[in-house]
């Protein structure tokens, strides 16, 4: 069965500083990854995924994740962060094909300081 | 606007009553979910389906039960079996394609149970 660790609970980064949540995931063939934000109270946006090729893979609102098979790794990326990027966002897995429910990991929450 | 709808954004209901929760797509995706959110817990699958008439048990299905009639809607029904209900629900729908790529899971805005 697949599963996700997201090792950092709470982040906290000053704003116009980089950015890198970890993910590592556990799946015996190729995964299908994601990155979900959700700001308080409300549901899940999708930033990026990843199903197969280029294992830099661009997302939404400056975001960016790389995909490596060695480490079993997903890390999301954001060079300069804004003080709107501040919410809690999760790690997702689905193996399998078609329609399989996504695994997520127990989010991590960004916090910006000035 | 295409979407997915769950009503209501607030419930609260009495310990020993059951409840069911609202979801609606009009994204006309054959795959819908129901996912549990609790602080610190990341999101846990309660029950999805793939096909109308159909679903299957996730990870914690002890205390729901779900239907699938109609394509569009998948309602959550909370028992007064489950132990600790209240908590954050999120349904979900995902479009499936036979090549089984570029799919992603689509969410509402959450339902937040309070049992008093």
């Amino acid at each position: 069965a697949q599963s996700v660790t997201q090792p950092d609970i709470h982040i906290t980064v000053s704003e116009g500083a980089s950015l890198e949540l970890r993910c590592n995931y556990s799946y015996g063939a190729t995964p299908y990854l994601f990155w979900y934000v959700q700001s308080p109270g409300q549901g899940l946006q999708l930033l990026l995924k990843y199903f197969s090729g280029d294992t830099l893979v661009q997302g939404i609102k400056g975001f960016e994740a790389e995909f490596k098979r060695s480490q079993s790794s997903f890390n999301l990326r954001k060079p300069s962060v804004h003080w709107s990027d501040a919410a809690e966002y999760f790690c997702a897995v689905a193996g399998g094909s078609g329609n399989t429910p996504l695994v997520f990991g127990k989010g991590t929450r960004l916090s910006v300081i000035a | 606007d295409g979407g997915i709808t769950q009503s209501p954004k607030y419930l609260f209901r009495k310990e020993g009553q059951n409840v069911t929760l609202s979801c609606e797509q009009n994204l006309n995706h054959d795959a819908m979910y129901w996912y549990r959110q609790d602080p610190g817990q990341g999101l846990r699958l309660i029950y999805y389906s793939q096909i109308v008439n159909d679903f299957q048990k996730g990870d914690i299905a002890e205390g729901y039960s779900v239907s699938r009639e109609k394509k569009e809607s998948f309602p959550l029904t909370v028992t007064s079996a489950q132990k600790n209900p209240t908590a954050f629900y999120l349904c979900a729908s995902s479009d499936y394609r036979h090549n089984y790529l570029d799919t992603e899971a689509f969410f509402g805005q959450g339902t937040r149970l309070t049992v008093v």
